[in-house]
């Protein structure tokens, strides 16, 4: 079993619908918790973190933590062309030579 | 603001030649320093990651090696490529000794052996 689990995809959703990207996690040591974005042939970049437990809401996006469920989720509210990308799940223990699990990342793709 | 460099950006090269990329960060003292590498429809593969100068820690055996010659410079080698090798290598930093763990990338290198 992968210590993170990602759906692949594609997603294909119209524009203005509500996304919903999740992951599931195995290992209940995680307390670290993000959220990067890849458009094609470039690098990540990182999107939202968040600590622990919880919602945490920017502009469009919210990312919610559940760790009673080992399960992670991030929102796009009003999607727009501009985000369709690959997201990726990212999550660690948090030390001072933090290794980050990654998943293997959604593509999305917005319809206009 | 913390920048990261990475090239080339893309590299044809055919099997057996040997293999330098070079990564650096500005902006910051004493990073985290990370290689990874991304085949296609996959997820990032963690190669090598470096705590300090000198300091090379090796997640997965292959034909490759890191090295760390200054504080913000890493480096990604080979001594003769193979097929196996082609992937896009990313470098990313993080903060060391801030037990958050995010990591920042660089644009990558998009390597295709021959």
């Amino acid at each position: 079993q992968k210590e993170v689990e990602q759906d692949p995809g594609p997603l294909s959703v119209p524009e203005g619908a509500i996304v919903s990207l999740n992951c599931t996690y195995s290992n209940s040591a995680f307390q670290y918790f993000m959220w990067y974005r890849q458009y094609s042939r470039k690098g990540p970049e990182l999107l939202m973190y968040t600590y622990s437990s919880g919602n945490k809401e920017d502009g469009r996006f919210t990312a919610q933590v559940d760790k009673s469920s080992k399960y992670i989720s991030l929102f796009i509210r009003d999607s727009q062309p501009s985000d369709s990308a690959t997201y990726l799940c990212a999550m660690s223990v948090g030390s001072s030579a933090s290794k980050i699990i990654f998943g293997s990342g959604t593509r999305l793709s917005i319809r206009p | 603001s913390q920048t990261i460099h990475q090239w080339p950006a893309t590299l044809v090269q055919p099997v057996g030649s040997p293999l330098s990329l070079e990564c650096t960060v500005e902006g910051t003292s004493n990073p985290n320093l990370y290689w990874y590498r991304q085949a296609a429809g996959r997820g990032l593969q963690l190669l090598f990651y470096s705590v300090g100068i000198g300091q090379i820690s090796s997640e997965v055996p292959q034909n490759l090696s890191a090295s760390r010659p200054q504080d913000r410079q890493f480096i990604l080698s080979s001594k003769k490529l193979l097929l196996s090798d082609s992937g896009f290598y990313l470098c990313a930093w993080s903060v060391a000794l801030a037990g958050v763990g995010e990591q920042f990338f660089g644009p990558g290198t998009r390597l295709t052996v021959l």
